[in-house]
């Protein structure tokens, strides 16, 4: 089984700064199969990040996802309020799929 | 409009058995890897069970044994069977393509 361990737990920052969210893997992932997730309250989550570092449609240039192997990243440059929410990382395409604990990005 | 509606959540006792629905529109279950993910009350993704494109079906160690996911290509839909339900299985269950996620539907395990 691969654990996604993500941090920090609680990310705090203000609008306009640069937030970098981190997700290790216990055991390589296939880039291709790592994907990030905003939820906020109240909703299923929303693809972000495919492939690790593709754009989900829609999403803007602020989201950027990088990594390889057991090191990955998401960054979002430019906060905006409706960037304040919970994400989570996913890897797929084994046996055994799972997710990280997620990080909650705050005001 | 792509989307899927599930059906078929609500209170079960423990050891009771339930199943869930999630119908597809807009795109085709049977050529997507779909997923169930479930989320207890103020917690985190938890993944249950997923069913790639060639019709290979994994599961979680929690639940399986216990669980059992299908898809239906005449109808387009996904569906989880839920067997011997226990406490920690309440959760809003979803269930997802990589892009496309149902609404959820809670699923409530209590005497």
């Amino acid at each position: 089984e691969i654990v996604l361990t993500q941090s920090p737990g609680t990310l705090s920052l203000s609008p306009g700064e640069t937030a970098t969210l981190s997700c290790r893997a216990s055991q390589s992932v296939s880039s291709s199969y790592l994907v990030w997730y905003q939820q906020k309250p109240g909703q299923a989550p929303r693809l972000l990040i495919y492939g690790a570092s593709s754009r989900a449609t829609g999403i803007p240039d602020r989201f950027s996802g990088s990594g390889s192997g057991t090191d990955f990243t998401l960054t979002i440059s430019r906060l905006e309020p409706e960037d304040f929410a919970v994400y989570y990382c996913h890897q797929y395409g084994s046996s055994m799929c799972s997710f990280g604990q997620g990080t909650k990005l705050e005001i | 409009e792509v989307e899927m509606v599930q059906s078929g959540g609500g209170l079960v006792q423990p050891g009771g058995s339930l199943r869930l629905s999630c119908a597809a529109s807009g795109f085709t279950v049977s050529g997507n890897h779909m997923s169930w993910v479930r989320q207890a009350p103020g917690k985190g993704l938890d993944w249950v069970s997923v069913i790639y494109s060639d019709d290979r079906t994994y599961y979680a160690d929690s639940v399986k044994g216990r669980f059992i996911m299908s898809r239906d290509h005449s109808k387009n839909t996904l569906y989880l069977q839920m067997n011997s339900l226990r406490g920690e299985d309440t959760a809003v269950y979803y269930c997802a393509s990589l892009l496309t996620w149902g609404q959820g539907i809670l699923v409530t395990v209590s005497s």
